[in-house]
Protein backbone atom coordinates (compact mmCIF):
# COMPACT_ATOMS: atom_id res chain seq x y z
CA UNK A 1 0.00 0.00 0.00
CA UNK A 2 1.27 3.40 -0.85
CA UNK A 3 2.16 5.67 2.21
CA UNK A 4 2.89 9.27 2.39
CA UNK A 5 4.93 11.03 5.67
CA UNK A 6 5.38 14.40 6.03
CA UNK A 7 7.13 16.39 8.59
CA UNK A 8 7.02 18.34 10.54
CA UNK A 9 3.31 18.76 11.01
CA UNK A 10 3.84 22.66 11.93
CA UNK A 11 6.23 24.96 11.25
CA UNK A 12 6.71 28.65 12.46
CA UNK A 13 8.90 30.84 10.79
CA UNK A 14 10.05 33.98 10.55
CA UNK A 15 9.56 36.18 7.58
CA UNK A 16 13.32 35.56 5.69
CA UNK A 17 14.13 32.31 7.52
CA UNK A 18 14.59 29.80 5.35
CA UNK A 19 13.53 25.97 5.89
CA UNK A 20 12.63 23.18 4.12
CA UNK A 21 9.90 20.51 4.73
CA UNK A 22 10.18 17.00 4.37
CA UNK A 23 7.96 14.06 2.65
CA UNK A 24 8.66 10.32 3.28
CA UNK A 25 6.95 7.74 0.81
CA UNK A 26 6.93 4.47 0.02
CA UNK A 27 5.01 3.15 -3.34
CA UNK A 28 5.97 -0.02 -5.16
CA UNK A 29 6.17 1.96 -8.08
CA UNK A 30 6.86 5.86 -8.47
CA UNK A 31 4.44 6.88 -11.51
CA UNK A 32 5.24 10.80 -10.01
CA UNK A 33 5.23 12.45 -6.79
CA UNK A 34 3.54 16.18 -6.40
CA UNK A 35 3.32 18.84 -4.43
CA UNK A 36 0.39 20.84 -3.55
CA UNK A 37 -0.42 24.22 -1.89
CA UNK A 38 -3.72 24.29 0.31
CA UNK A 39 -5.26 28.00 1.90
CA UNK A 40 -7.93 27.52 4.76
CA UNK A 41 -11.57 26.34 3.17
CA UNK A 42 -9.78 26.32 -0.48
CA UNK A 43 -9.08 22.97 -2.45
CA UNK A 44 -5.71 22.02 -3.14
CA UNK A 45 -3.15 23.84 -5.81
CA UNK A 46 -1.08 21.85 -7.95
CA UNK A 47 2.41 23.41 -7.65
CA UNK A 48 4.96 20.42 -8.82
CA UNK A 49 5.22 17.30 -10.07
CA UNK A 50 8.57 15.07 -9.68
CA UNK A 51 9.24 12.01 -11.75
CA UNK A 52 12.89 10.34 -10.64
CA UNK A 53 15.53 10.54 -8.33
CA UNK A 54 17.73 13.61 -8.73
CA UNK A 55 14.91 15.61 -10.50
CA UNK A 56 14.59 19.70 -8.99
CA UNK A 57 11.33 22.41 -9.41
CA UNK A 58 11.48 25.68 -8.86
CA UNK A 59 8.89 28.53 -8.81
CA UNK A 60 9.58 31.35 -6.82
CA UNK A 61 10.52 30.39 -3.39
CA UNK A 62 9.65 27.17 -3.12
CA UNK A 63 12.18 24.54 -4.52
CA UNK A 64 11.38 20.64 -4.31
CA UNK A 65 13.59 18.11 -4.67
CA UNK A 66 13.39 13.95 -5.27
CA UNK A 67 15.57 11.09 -4.31
CA UNK A 68 14.40 7.28 -4.10
CA UNK A 69 12.62 7.48 -0.62
CA UNK A 70 11.75 11.50 0.09
CA UNK A 71 11.32 14.73 -1.03
CA UNK A 72 12.11 17.63 0.05
CA UNK A 73 10.62 21.47 -0.38
CA UNK A 74 12.49 24.35 0.06
CA UNK A 75 11.39 28.08 0.55
CA UNK A 76 13.58 30.16 0.86
CA UNK A 77 12.88 34.09 1.95
CA UNK A 78 9.67 33.23 2.91
CA UNK A 79 7.14 35.91 3.31
CA UNK A 80 3.89 35.85 5.25
CA UNK A 81 2.24 35.22 1.85
CA UNK A 82 3.64 31.98 1.76
CA UNK A 83 1.89 30.68 4.59
CA UNK A 84 -0.07 27.69 4.19
CA UNK A 85 -0.75 24.06 4.44
CA UNK A 86 1.70 22.24 1.83
CA UNK A 87 0.87 18.53 0.63
CA UNK A 88 2.77 15.93 -0.97
CA UNK A 89 1.31 12.89 -2.92
CA UNK A 90 2.52 9.80 -5.00
CA UNK A 91 0.92 8.19 -7.76
CA UNK A 92 2.21 4.41 -7.99
CA UNK A 93 2.67 3.11 -11.44
CA UNK A 94 0.30 -0.30 -10.96
CA UNK A 95 -2.66 0.34 -13.08
CA UNK A 96 -4.88 3.53 -12.97
CA UNK A 97 -3.94 4.41 -8.96
CA UNK A 98 -4.81 7.88 -8.04
CA UNK A 99 -3.11 10.02 -5.72
CA UNK A 100 -2.44 9.23 -1.70
CA UNK A 101 -1.90 12.27 -0.21
CA UNK A 102 0.05 12.93 3.59
CA UNK A 103 -1.51 14.41 5.83
CA UNK A 104 0.86 17.88 5.33
CA UNK A 105 2.22 20.70 6.55
CA UNK A 106 0.78 23.66 8.08
CA UNK A 107 3.79 26.39 7.05
CA UNK A 108 3.06 29.81 9.26
CA UNK A 109 5.33 32.88 8.51
CA UNK A 110 5.39 35.45 10.44
CA UNK A 111 6.04 38.95 9.43
CA UNK B 1 -12.59 27.89 -18.34
CA UNK B 2 -13.04 28.88 -14.88
CA UNK B 3 -11.48 25.62 -13.01
CA UNK B 4 -13.20 22.76 -11.22
CA UNK B 5 -16.68 24.29 -9.69
CA UNK B 6 -18.39 22.83 -6.69
CA UNK B 7 -22.07 23.27 -5.31
CA UNK B 8 -22.50 24.02 -2.98
CA UNK B 9 -19.93 25.48 -1.18
CA UNK B 10 -21.39 24.66 2.60
CA UNK B 11 -23.89 22.48 3.54
CA UNK B 12 -25.53 21.66 7.06
CA UNK B 13 -27.63 19.29 7.45
CA UNK B 14 -29.02 17.07 10.19
CA UNK B 15 -28.19 13.09 11.03
CA UNK B 16 -30.08 10.90 9.11
CA UNK B 17 -30.77 13.33 5.62
CA UNK B 18 -29.78 12.51 2.31
CA UNK B 19 -27.58 15.47 0.58
CA UNK B 20 -25.94 15.55 -3.19
CA UNK B 21 -23.00 17.53 -4.44
CA UNK B 22 -22.35 18.78 -7.72
CA UNK B 23 -18.86 19.10 -9.80
CA UNK B 24 -18.10 20.74 -13.17
CA UNK B 25 -14.92 19.29 -14.17
CA UNK B 26 -12.77 21.66 -16.59
CA UNK B 27 -14.35 20.75 -20.06
CA UNK B 28 -11.98 19.25 -21.82
CA UNK B 29 -11.07 16.68 -18.43
CA UNK B 30 -12.46 13.02 -19.07
CA UNK B 31 -11.12 12.09 -15.55
CA UNK B 32 -12.57 12.64 -12.61
CA UNK B 33 -12.12 12.21 -8.85
CA UNK B 34 -13.92 12.31 -5.40
CA UNK B 35 -11.56 13.20 -2.71
CA UNK B 36 -12.76 13.41 1.21
CA UNK B 37 -10.57 15.25 3.58
CA UNK B 38 -10.99 16.11 7.50
CA UNK B 39 -9.27 18.94 9.57
CA UNK B 40 -5.46 18.03 9.82
CA UNK B 41 -5.86 14.98 7.54
CA UNK B 42 -4.91 15.57 3.97
CA UNK B 43 -7.28 14.46 1.07
CA UNK B 44 -8.22 10.78 1.24
CA UNK B 45 -9.45 9.28 -2.41
CA UNK B 46 -13.23 7.79 -2.56
CA UNK B 47 -14.00 7.46 -6.44
CA UNK B 48 -12.51 8.11 -9.42
CA UNK B 49 -14.40 7.92 -13.47
CA UNK B 50 -12.73 8.25 -16.94
CA UNK B 51 -15.95 9.87 -18.57
CA UNK B 52 -18.98 8.04 -17.25
CA UNK B 53 -17.52 4.63 -16.17
CA UNK B 54 -17.28 4.15 -12.45
CA UNK B 55 -13.54 3.08 -12.48
CA UNK B 56 -12.62 2.45 -8.80
CA UNK B 57 -13.96 2.90 -5.40
CA UNK B 58 -12.23 3.40 -2.28
CA UNK B 59 -13.10 0.98 0.55
CA UNK B 60 -13.98 4.44 2.54
CA UNK B 61 -17.07 4.74 0.40
CA UNK B 62 -19.74 2.95 2.47
CA UNK B 63 -23.26 1.78 1.05
CA UNK B 64 -24.44 4.82 1.93
CA UNK B 65 -22.59 7.09 -0.94
CA UNK B 66 -23.13 6.75 -4.54
CA UNK B 67 -21.55 9.09 -7.45
CA UNK B 68 -22.80 9.21 -10.69
CA UNK B 69 -21.41 11.16 -14.09
CA UNK B 70 -23.92 10.63 -16.54
CA UNK B 71 -22.86 11.62 -19.93
CA UNK B 72 -19.18 11.97 -18.69
CA UNK B 73 -19.58 16.06 -18.28
CA UNK B 74 -20.66 16.43 -14.46
CA UNK B 75 -20.30 14.46 -11.41
CA UNK B 76 -22.66 14.56 -8.31
CA UNK B 77 -21.90 12.87 -4.96
CA UNK B 78 -24.84 11.41 -2.82
CA UNK B 79 -24.57 10.51 0.50
CA UNK B 80 -27.67 9.00 2.25
CA UNK B 81 -28.73 8.63 6.13
CA UNK B 82 -26.15 11.28 7.09
CA UNK B 83 -23.79 10.39 10.03
CA UNK B 84 -21.58 12.73 12.16
CA UNK B 85 -18.69 10.86 10.67
CA UNK B 86 -19.37 12.53 7.24
CA UNK B 87 -18.63 15.65 8.28
CA UNK B 88 -15.81 16.76 6.08
CA UNK B 89 -14.94 18.14 3.49
CA UNK B 90 -15.53 16.80 0.03
CA UNK B 91 -13.12 17.67 -2.51
CA UNK B 92 -13.45 17.11 -6.69
CA UNK B 93 -10.26 17.06 -9.31
CA UNK B 94 -10.42 16.41 -12.75
CA UNK B 95 -7.54 15.69 -15.27
CA UNK B 96 -6.90 14.72 -18.97
CA UNK B 97 -6.17 11.07 -19.44
CA UNK B 98 -2.94 10.40 -16.62
CA UNK B 99 -2.12 13.63 -16.75
CA UNK B 100 -0.18 14.26 -13.71
CA UNK B 101 -1.33 16.87 -11.56
CA UNK B 102 -5.46 16.89 -10.70
CA UNK B 103 -6.74 20.48 -10.62
CA UNK B 104 -9.11 20.41 -7.44
CA UNK B 105 -12.11 22.74 -6.75
CA UNK B 106 -12.86 24.62 -3.99
CA UNK B 107 -14.69 21.37 -2.50
CA UNK B 108 -17.85 21.32 -0.44
CA UNK B 109 -18.13 21.88 3.49
CA UNK B 110 -20.38 19.14 4.91
CA UNK B 111 -22.02 19.45 7.97
CA UNK B 112 -23.51 16.94 9.96
CA UNK B 113 -25.51 18.26 13.14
Amino acid sequence: EDQVTQSPEALRLQEGESSSLNCSYTVSGLRGLFWYRQDPGKGPEFLFTLYSAGEEKEKERLKATLTKKESFLHITAPKPEDSATYLCAVQGTSGNTPLVFGKGTRLSVIA
Amino acid sequence: DTGVSQDPRHKITKRGQNVTFRCDPISEHNRLYWYRQTLGQGPEFLTYFQNEAQLEKSRLLSDRFSAERPKGSFSTLEIQRTEQGDSAMYLCASSLNQDPGYTFGSGTRLTVV
